[in-house]
C-alpha cells in the first residue's frame, strides 16, 4: 500500500523563478493538503484540495496556487520565489476532508538563492 | 487568527524519566491530533482526540483533551531513546488543522 509520494525531494531555485511541486496521495485517499515547514517550526497550512477544488486556504499569498487532478494527485505552484520561501514543503493526504489523521509525504526541500 | 502554542519548546530528559508536552489553543477546537517528527523526517500521525475530556493511551503514551477543548497534553512514561523527536499537536477547526510550535524531546541514555 503506497504511502504519500512527493517529487522532487530537493530543489534549488533562483529568486523570482517559479516552481512546481508534485504529490501523489496514499492509495485510497482523496484529499490532499499542503504545508510549509520552515526550519525549527511547525508545519503551516497552505491549502487543501478535495474533489479537484481548493476547499480551504491558509494565510499564504496568491503566489501560492495549486491543483488537484482526477486521480487525486496534486501540484503546488509558487510564483515569483522569494528567499523566505525556502522551506520543507509537505503534502498530506486523507480520506475525505475531515479524514482521521493525515499521512504525510517525506516532503520537498526547496532552497531559494 | 487561529493559534496553537506548545510548551516547552525543548525538553531534555534522562532515559527512564517521564515527559509531558502541553498544547494550548486560542479558540475552541473540534478535535486535536498529535504527530511525531524524527530529525530529518516528516510528521507521523499518532492519534486523534475528539471528545471533551477524552483520554487515550498507546503503550507508554497518554493523550488528553481538555474539558473546554482548548488544550491537550501528551505524556510519555519512562522515556526511551526511540522517543527522540519533535512532538506536534494539530488543532482542528472545521476541515483545517493548525499545527502547534512543537516540543523537541532529547533523551539522554
Amino acid at each position: 500500500d503506497a504511502g504519500v509520494t512527493q517529487s522532487p525531494t530537493h530543489l534549488i531555485k533562483t529568486r523570482g523563478q517559479q516552481v512546481t511541486l508534485r504529490c501523489s496521495p496514499k492509495s485510497g485517499h482523496d484529499t490532499v493538503s499542503w504545508y510549509q515547514q520552515a526550519l525549527g517550526q511547525g508545519p503551516q497550512f497552505i491549502f487543501q484540495y478535495y474533489e479537484e477544488e481548493e476547499r480551504q486556504r491558509g494565510n499564504f499569498p496568491d503566489r501560492f496556487s495549486g491543483h488537484q487532478f482526477p486521480n487525486y494527485s496534486s501540484e503546488l505552484n509558487v510564483n515569483a520565489l522569494l528567499l523566505g520561501d525556502s522551506a520543507l514543503y509537505l503534502c498530506a493526504s486523507s480520506l475525505g476532508y475531515r479524514g482521521y489523521g493525515y499521512t504525510f509525504g517525506s516532503g520537498t526541500r526547496l532552497t531559494v538563492v | 487568527g487561529q493559534q496553537v502554542m506548545q510548551i516547552p519548546q525543548y525538553q531534555h530528559v534522562q532515559e527512564g524519566e517521564d515527559f509531558t508536552t502541553y498544547c494550548n489553543s486560542s479558540t475552541t477546537l473540534s478535535n486535536i491530533q498529535w504527530y511525531k517528527q524524527r530529525p530529518g523526517g516528516h510528521p507521523v500521525f499518532l492519534i486523534q482526540l475528539v471528545k471533551s475530556g477524552e483520554v487515550k493511551k498507546q503503550k507508554r503514551l497518554t493523550f488528553q483533551f481538555g474539558e473546554a477543548k482548548k488544550n491537550s497534553s501528551l505524556h510519555i512514561t519512562a522515556t526511551q531513546t526511540t522517543d527522540v523527536g519533535t512532538y506536534f499537536c494539530a488543532g482542528g477547526t472545521g476541515n483545517q488543522f493548525y499545527f502547534g510550535t512543537g516540543t523537541s524531546l532529547t533523551v539522554i541514555p
